[in-house]
């Protein structure tokens, strides 16, 4: 089965220093999403992706935060300046899109665990 | 805005019984979808079950089923025959029909003990 798949698995970044974390999601979806969770937290939505431009993003995601999808296959996310409570959880996502895209299941990748120190 | 809560922040329960877990949610949208997703300390976040909001019969996927009663605003996943390897991190999700956001609840830890 088709899988959303992250890299790095851990990335440990000083504080102040940009970050990238990759995503290759499934290949024919459409929709593509980027979640964080902080340890013992919530899942919190931070953007979500369609035809090449943000189509909703969180409080969260500020002028801090921007999404990139540079190929046809990898959506990246970058993190500028990173803060200490940056360190969280980060999953990527993407669902086929097609007809009410609420009602497709979003596809989980296994997440990046981003640490700054 | 929506919110989602899961009251039970951990369970536990013995190997071929069967555990119900709660979620509330709070939204004035009519057309929506709910989902439970599992995060097993691999940490993937995996899709149990879905329910359409303008379907009235509960969903179920093998062992899983969920009561979802619209107007208490309740979606109640239970596990049924529990098996070692439904030990996991529990989160319930909600999100508008044509929205692109999950927003989901705090989470419920089931703890499967043989």
């Amino acid at each position: 089965e088709p899988e959303v798949t992250q890299t790095p698995s851990h990335q440990v970044t000083q504080m102040g220093q940009e970050v990238i974390l990759r995503c290759v999601p499934i290949s024919n979806h459409l929709y593509f999403y980027w979640y964080r969770q902080i340890l013992g937290q919530k899942v919190e939505f931070l953007v979500s992706f369609y035809n090449n431009e943000i189509s909703e993003k969180s409080e969260i995601f500020d002028d801090q935060f921007s999404v990139e999808r540079p190929d046809g296959s990898n959506f990246t996310l970058k993190i500028r300046s990173t803060k200490l409570e940056d360190s969280a959880m980060y999953f990527c996502a993407s669902n086929g899109g097609r007809g009410v895209v609420g009602s497709q299941p979003q596809h989980f990748g296994d997440g990046t665990r981003l640490s700054i120190l | 805005a929506q919110t989602v809560t899961q009251s039970q922040p951990e369970m536990s329960v013995q190997e071929a019984e069967t555990v119900t877990l709660s979620c509330t949610y709070d939204t004035s949208e009519n057309n929506y979808y709910l989902f439970w997703y599992k995060q097993p300390p691999s940490r993937q976040m995996i899709l149990v079950i879905r329910q359409e909001a303008y379907k009235q019969q509960n969903a179920t996927e093998n062992r899983f089923s969920v009561n979802f009663q619209k107007a208490a605003k309740s979606f109640s996943l239970k596990i049924s025959d529990s098996q070692l390897g439904d030990t996991a991190m529990y989160f319930c999700a909600f999100i508008k029909a044509a929205g692109n956001k999950l927003t989901f609840g705090g989470g419920t830890r089931v703890l499967v003990k043989p």
